[in-house]
């Protein structure tokens, strides 16, 4: 079974990055999946953040382009997220998730609160 | 830009069936879909990937009682004989081009 755990420090300050990190089991996150980044602000609806492939490659909202990176370690088994100049509008629960070969996340980790403080 | 339009809630009773709904924008009104479902405190769960012609994949273990159908830019998630642990958010997603998108969900609250 296919699972994904999320892990990082629940609070950031203002203008720090946040960084998180998705441990993967039960599957390779050096086989032919993207893995992915989602996030939920409190009240709000989920919003994609970007995905990775094993090779490094990584597609990204438009709208938090500018701030995001998402890399990928082969070794560990896992990939990380890593946004910048966080303000309070990014703070949200954030999920990390498996993209199936058809296209959609088919696994999804329990999810994460950051709450950025000023 | 794709758009996913769900209704902000929707309830139904114990035992009961409910329909939910996700609208597609006209211009990618044959797109696929994935249903999800969040219950409270717990990461969302993959329910099944439904294409324009209402054949849909199920995600492991999901019962029955969950099924798609479509119906030109809309796509619908049935739930019948409905538990207490169905009231959840339910949320729709699609892709293009390697862009991902959600509906904003609904709320299904089980009377």
């Amino acid at each position: 079974q296919v699972q994904l755990q999320e892990s990082g420090p629940g609070l950031v300050k203002s203008s720090g990055t946040l960084s998180l990190t998705c441990a993967v089991s039960g599957a390779s996150v050096n086989n032919n999946n993207w893995w992915g980044w989602v996030r939920q602000p409190p009240g709000k609806g989920l919003e994609w953040i970007g995905d990775i492939y094993h090779s490094g490659s990584a597609n990204y909202s438009p709208s938090l382009k500018s701030r995001v990176i998402i890399s990928v370690d082969n070794s560990r088994n896992q990939f990380s997220l890593n946004l910048n100049s966080v303000t309070a509008a990014d703070t949200a629960v954030y999920y990390c998730a498996r993209v199936s070969s058809g296209g959609y996340y088919d696994y999804w980790g329990q999810g994460t609160l950051v709450t950025v403080s000023s | 830009q794709v758009v996913l339009t769900q209704s902000p809630s929707a309830s139904a009773s114990l035992g009961a069936s409910v329909k939910l709904t996700c609208t597609l924008d006209s211009e990618h009104s044959i797109y696929s879909i994935a249903w999800h479902q969040r219950q409270p405190e717990r990461g969302p769960h993959f329910l099944m990937k439904l294409n324009s012609d209402g054949t849909h994949i199920k995600g492991d273990g999901i019962p029955d009682r969950f099924s798609g159908s479509s119906s030109g830019a809309e796509r619908y998630l049935t739930i019948s004989s409905l538990q207490s642990d169905d009231e959840a958010d339910y949320f729709c997603q699609t892709w293009h081009t390697g862009i991902r998108v959600f509906g904003s969900g609904t709320k299904l609250t089980v009377l």
